[in-house]
């Protein structure tokens, strides 16, 4: 079946520090792939999403690239911030049949950043 | 907005206790889910409903039971808590289509004892 693979489980910054995270997947079709975040105490919210192969998407200063060869959707970030600890998941929507389907997320990783 | 909200927020029950997790939401959307949080392992989803009266089985449902009441209601059941069933509990919805976002509750955290 589908499936995610996020590698690391928690990644230590200091703040105006480049982030990269890890994502890949294995799927039989081109699913759309996205990026969940979740803050402490709060449930997982929605960072940025891409539906086409090859295309990138962008939010709040996170980018990430749907690359179709090497089946990686991996999470980046130019400058970090203190605010931006949280626990990020990669995720890909898996079409369960006709008109249905779910998604499949990644075991997350967990950023912790320094002031 | 979509909400999504979910109670009770934190639960203590003992062994081989009966516990209900509550979820509504009120955007009207169709589909429903019950995920489990748990180090390691990310989100993992348990049962996931696409209407009223709809059931559809997830990747870790032993243990558990679920009824979709109302388009609005999507209740989990533990009916004999296990210590291994200890897990933060999300309830997710949805709206039709796979490029519709899901939008989470604020969890539940169960400790059984």
């Amino acid at each position: 079946g589908d499936s995610v693979t996020q590698k690391q489980g928690q990644v230590t910054l200091s703040e105006d520090d480049f982030l990269f995270i890890n994502c890949t997947y294995s799927t039989t079709t081109y699913p759309t792939l996205l990026w969940y975040v979740q803050y402490p105490g709060q449930g997982p919210q929605l960072l940025l999403k891409v539906t086409t192969a090859n295309n990138k998407g962008i939010s709040r200063g996170f980018e990430a690239t749907y690359d179709k060869g090497t089946t990686s959707f991996h999470l980046q970030k130019a400058s970090v911030q203190e605010s931006d600890s949280a626990v990020y998941f990669c995720a890909l929507v898996d079409i369960v049949n006709t008109g249905n389907y779910k998604y499949v997320f990644g075991a997350g990783t967990r950023l912790k950043v320094i002031a | 907005e979509a909400a999504v909200t979910q109670s009770p927020r934190n639960k203590v029950t003992v062994t081989g206790g009966n516990v209900t997790l509550s979820c509504r939401q009120t955007n009207s959307h169709n589909y429903m889910y019950w995920y489990r949080q748990d180090t390691g392992h990310g989100l993992r989803l348990i049962h996931y409903s696409y209407g009223a009266g709809n059931l559809q089985i997830g990747d870790v449902p032993d243990g558990y039971k679920a009824t979709r009441t109302t388009q609005e209601d999507f209740f989990l059941l533990l009916e004999l808590a296990s210590p291994s069933q200890t897990s933060l509990y999300f309830c997710a919805s949805s709206d039709r289509g796979a490029n519709s976002d899901y939008t989470f509750g604020s969890g539940t955290r169960l400790l059984v004892i």
